[in-house]
C-alpha cells in the first residue's frame, strides 16, 4: 500500500524565519509528486516534481525531489503570516491514477 | 478562469438519510476525482472519471456511495443511506493532465 509521511506534524515560527518541510513516500508506480497549500478550504496547487535534483521555485517557495531516497522537501524563506497553512505532499501513483496524501505539516507563522 | 466549485459547502443530515454532493470541474477538464478526509485522517482517493466513464473507483468505501458524471461535465456523489462514519470533508478535483489536479473547496458532511 502506498504510504506518505510528512514531518514535522506542526511548526511554529516567527516572520522572517526559513522553514523546511519534509515528505517521504513509498509509491508502487511513481510518476510525480505534488505539493499543495491548504488554508481554509481548497488545497491550492504549488509544485509538481517529476525529476530528481531539479529545484522548482516560486517566489519564496522552492521544492526538490530525490527519487532515489524517496523524499521531497519544501522550503519557505523569509516566512510571512500569510504562509500559515497546512502543507500537503502527494505522490502520484501511475498505476492507480490517484494522488496519495500525507497527513500534512501545519505551519503557523507568528508576527 | 473559474476554479472547481462544489455544492453545498456544508451539509448536516441524520443517519439513514440521503445526501447528494455536486462538483463542477474546471471547464474543459476531462479528468474528475473525488477524495475524502474523515476526522483526523489523511485525504483519501475515492474515484476517478475520465469524461463520463469511471476510470477507477477502487477507493469507494462501499455500495452506499454512488458517483455519476452524466454528459462528462459536472459530477454528483450520493450517499444513501448515510452513516455516522461518512462524516468528513469531500473534495473534488479536476485536471487536464492526470497528475496536476486542482481542488475545489470541499463539502463538509456531518451525519448526526
Amino acid at each position: 500500500e502506498d504510504k506518505v509521511v510528512q514531518s514535522p506534524l506542526s511548526l511554529v515560527v516567527h516572520e522572517g524565519d526559513t522553514v523546511t518541510l519534509n515528505c517521504s513516500y513509498e509509491v508502487t508506480n511513481f510518476r510525480s509528486l505534488l505539493w499543495y497549500k491548504q488554508e481554509k478550504k481548497a488545497p491550492t496547487f504549488l509544485f509538481m516534481l517529476t525529476s530528481s535534483g531539479i529545484e522548482k521555485k516560486s517566489g519564496r517557495l522552492s521544492s526538490i525531489l530525490d527519487k532515489k531516497e524517496l523524499f521531497s522537501i519544501l522550503n519557505i524563506t523569509a516566512t510571512q503570516t500569510g504562509d500559515s497553512a497546512v502543507y500537503l505532499c502527494a505522490p502520484f501513483d501511475n498505476a492507480g491514477n490517484m494522488l496519495t496524501f500525507g497527513g500534512g505539516t501545519r505551519l503557523m507563522v507568528k508576527p | 478562469e473559474a476554479g472547481v466549485t462544489q455544492f453545498p459547502s456544508h451539509s448536516v443530515i441524520e443517519k439513514g438519510q440521503t445526501v447528494t454532493l455536486r462538483c463542477d470541474p474546471i471547464s474543459g477538464h476531462d479528468n474528475l476525482y473525488w477524495y475524502r478526509r474523515v476526522m483526523g485522517k489523511e485525504i483519501k482517493f475515492l474515484l476517478h472519471f475520465v469524461k463520463e466513464s469511471k476510470q477507477d473507483e477502487s477507493g469507494m468505501p462501499n455500495n452506499r456511495f454512488l458517483a455519476e458524471r452524466t454528459g462528462g461535465t459536472y459530477s454528483t456523489l450520493k450517499v444513501q443511506p448515510a452513516e455516522l462514519e461518512d462524516s468528513g470533508v469531500y473534495f473534488c478535483a479536476s485536471s487536464q493532465v492526470v497528475d496536476t489536479q486542482y481542488f475545489g473547496p470541499g463539502t463538509r458532511l456531518t451525519v448526526l
